[in-house]
């Protein structure tokens, strides 16, 4: 069965420094891999998503992602991490049918 | 454009009384509609999914029971709830398989007292 792992439930950065929020992901196809944003209260938003080619993806708000088979990863990304970041993000992944499975989340604070 | 409507956003309801919850999609047809339960440290759980009208899958045994009446229409509802249904439940749809992303709605905070 597919399942995602977010072993970060927590993680807190500095306005300005870098961010990486990892995924591991166990399926035993080339899955499809995405990130969600989820501000207090709010639904969830894409950020990014992987398919097929180029295993560097770019997404919106500055964020990147990098799919890794070897390692079964999808780790999030951003070089300058803003105070607006600061919210709770989740990787998913689809088996390419009906189902799409969530990880546990990961809750960035984003300090000044 | 595609959009995705939820209600109510917030519900306080006694332990013991029913639930309805309402998702609709507009902007396309034949979607792929899920319900997911996201309580407090615990990530979103997938509760139900539907593809096509009358088609329920439920992932998880529990208290609640799912149905799909229209094309766009998917309703999260339970006969008695109980304390551990309170939680933020999400409506969402997606537009086919495989590589396609789901889009979610504003949820609903359901707190059962």
């Amino acid at each position: 069965a597919q399942s995602v792992t977010q072993p970060d439930i927590h993680i807190t950065v500095s306005e300005g420094a870098s961010l990486e929020l990892r995924c591991n992901y166990s399926y035993g196809a080339t899955p499809y891999l995405f990130w969600y944003v989820q501000s207090p209260g709010q639904g969830l938003q894409l950020l990014l998503k992987y398919f097929s080619g180029d295993t560097l993806v770019q997404g919106i708000k500055g964020f990147e992602a990098e799919f890794k088979r070897s390692q079964s990863s999808f780790n999030l990304r951003k070089p300058s991490v803003h105070w607006s970041d600061a919210a709770e993000y989740f990787c998913a992944v689809g088996d390419g049918g009906n189902q799409f499975y969530f990880g546990t989340g990961t809750s960035l604070t984003v300090i000044p | 454009s595609q959009t995705i409507h939820q209600w109510p956003a917030t519900l306080v309801q006694p332990v013991g009384s029913p639930l309805s919850l309402e998702c609709t999609v507009e902007g396309t047809s034949n979607p792929n509609l899920y319900w997911y339960r996201q309580a407090a440290g615990r990530g979103l759980q997938l509760l139900f999914y539907s593809v096509g009208i009358g088609q329920i899958s439920s992932e998880v045994p529990q208290n609640l029971s799912a149905s799909r009446p229209q094309d766009r229409q998917f309703i999260l509802s339970s006969k008695k709830l109980l304390l551990s249904d309170s939680g933020f439940y999400l409506c969402a749809w997606r537009g086919g398989l495989g590589n396609t992303e789901a889009f979610f709605g504003q949820g609903t905070r359901l707190t059962v007292v």
